[in-house]
């Protein structure tokens, strides 16, 4: 257990609806990464919180958008869901306490999405 | 820019054979991280080893072990005396001072290991 919590696990919706991926951090860390698992694209990084504030963007759609809250957890939305925006979405944790230090980042079990 | 190549897409051996993973990975910057992470059929992705580009000292880990060489941007994983556990998807990450230390993931090397 990474002590990393996403919810829900599996989630299956229609095209064109928007849906929640919610991650809680390992107690203590204050960054958060989400990424997303295709089959086609591998492991891509998304976004980047730390603290609350967002720190970097990778490969995010315009349609996806999240946010940190106060207590560190964060959110992933994301609309107007495509077929193609199945897949596995992943949130880590790590302690980074900023850009100064590197430490490995630990990686809940991952929510499935499948859009029909 | 920073990348990582995992040139295997799937490794079958048969259990208690040694097997290597190979890692090539390319960046600019001096500073930088090396990873691998296992994700098992169970979907989660659990870290292996961290290491940083100042120390190419090799590491053992029970049956893993780690080949860092910078001479040849490599961090390859040999696992010996393979058993069907280790049958696994397994990646192998870069993290830089210029890319924000945000991890880059390989496309992941299938491992799959017979009885």
């Amino acid at each position: 257990d990474s002590g990393v919590t996403q919810t829900p696990k599996h989630l299956i919706t229609a095209t064109g609806q928007r849906v929640t991926l919610r991650c809680s951090p390992r107690s203590g860390d204050l960054s958060v990464y989400w990424y997303q698992q295709s089959l086609d694209q591998g492991l891509q990084f998304l976004i980047h919180y730390y603290n609350g504030e967002e720190r970097a963007k990778g490969n995010i759609l315009e349609r996806f958008s999240a946010q940190q809250f106060p207590d560190l957890h964060s959110e992933l939305n994301l609309s107007s869901l495509e077929l193609g925006d199945s897949a596995l979405y992943f949130c880590a944790s790590s302690v980074d306490p900023g850009l100064l230090r590197n430490t490995e980042a630990f990686f809940g079990q991952g929510t499935r999405l499948t859009v029909v | 820019a920073q990348k990582v190549t995992q040139a295997q897409t799937e490794i079958s051996v048969v259990e208690k054979e040694d097997v290597t993973l190979d890692c090539v990975y390319e960046t600019r910057d001096t500073t930088y991280y090396l990873f691998w992470y296992k994700q098992p059929p169970s979907g989660e992705l659990v870290f292996l080893i961290r290491r940083n580009s100042f120390d190419e000292q090799n590491e053992i880990s029970g049956r893993y072990s780690w080949n860092f060489q910078k001479s040849t941007s490599s961090f390859n994983f040999t696992i010996t005396a393979s058993q069907v556990v280790d049958s696994a998807v397994y990646f192998c990450a870069l993290s830089t001072s210029g890319g924000s230390y945000i991890p880059t993931f390989g496309r992941g090397t299938s491992l799959i290991v017979h009885p």
